[in-house]
């Protein structure tokens, strides 16, 4: 069985730098063809794709976001974490971690995490 | 960057039929995967590669794709059906490699 949890701060204030954690079970971030993504959706909006690592440590970022992320990957813990700075009210939105599936054409996050909702205020 | 556009709702009485579009540039040349999202629910994949069903997903789930759209069709619909639902394509011709459609809401009459 393949999960993923999101974990991190609820409340964040403005400015400062968020940091979420992808804790995944059922798969290897070391197998071909594998990668986690991060997603995100703020209330009642479309989905938004934020950045994502491939299992060759290879990087790709929203290009509207890209100045504000890091994204890395510990692979022995099973984990990926996405680091964004500067947090705005804006930024507000549930994250979901997922895994990505890659087959050279064919990408697609099968299954996601639960999510999880940040809010930034001060 | 690309750019995906669906209608923002469908309706639909039980034991009709949902057709939801996903418009896109040429979108026939690329890979689309559809995605269920239930109220307060992460989203679940329910089509990919167009057409494609993974495990589980009932076949009255069936996509098609050509041209400049690519549709989610829902047969014999059900309540539990009413959902939010995005299409997604990978663009490598561009930055924004995993793009989302803008979501339609289907909802059961």
């Amino acid at each position: 069985q393949i999960t993923l949890k999101e974990s991190g701060p609820t409340l964040v204030k403005p400015t400062q730098t968020l940091t979420l954690t992808c804790t995944f079970s059922g798969f290897s971030l070391s197998t071909s063809g594998v990668g986690v993504g991060w997603i995100r959706q703020p209330p009642g909006k479309a989905l938004e794709w934020l950045a994502l690592i491939y299992w060759d440590d290879d990087k790709r970022y929203s290009p509207s976001l890209k100045s504000r992320l890091t994204i890395t990957k510990d692979t022995s813990k099973n984990q990926v974490v996405l680091t964004m700075t500067n947090m705005d009210p804006v930024d507000t939105a549930t994250y979901y971690c997922a895994r990505l599936l890659w087959f050279g054409d064919l990408n697609w996050f099968d299954p996601w995490g639960q999510g999880t909702l940040v809010t930034v205020s001060s | 960057s690309y750019v995906l556009t669906q209608p923002p709702s469908v309706s639909v009485a039980p034991g009709q039929t949902a057709r939801i579009t996903c418009g896109g540039n040429n979108i026939g040349s690329k890979s689309v995967h559809w995605y269920q999202q239930k109220p307060g629910q992460a989203p679940v994949l329910v089509v990919y590669d167009d057409s494609d069903r993974p495990s589980g997903i009932p076949e009255r789930f069936s996509g098609s794709n050509s041209g400049n759209t690519a549709t989610l069709t829902i047969s014999r619909v059900e309540a539990g059906d009413e959902a939010d639902y995005y299409c997604q394509v990978w663009d490598s011709s561009s930055d924004l490699y995993y793009v989302f459609g803008t979501g339609t809401k289907v909802t059961v009459l």
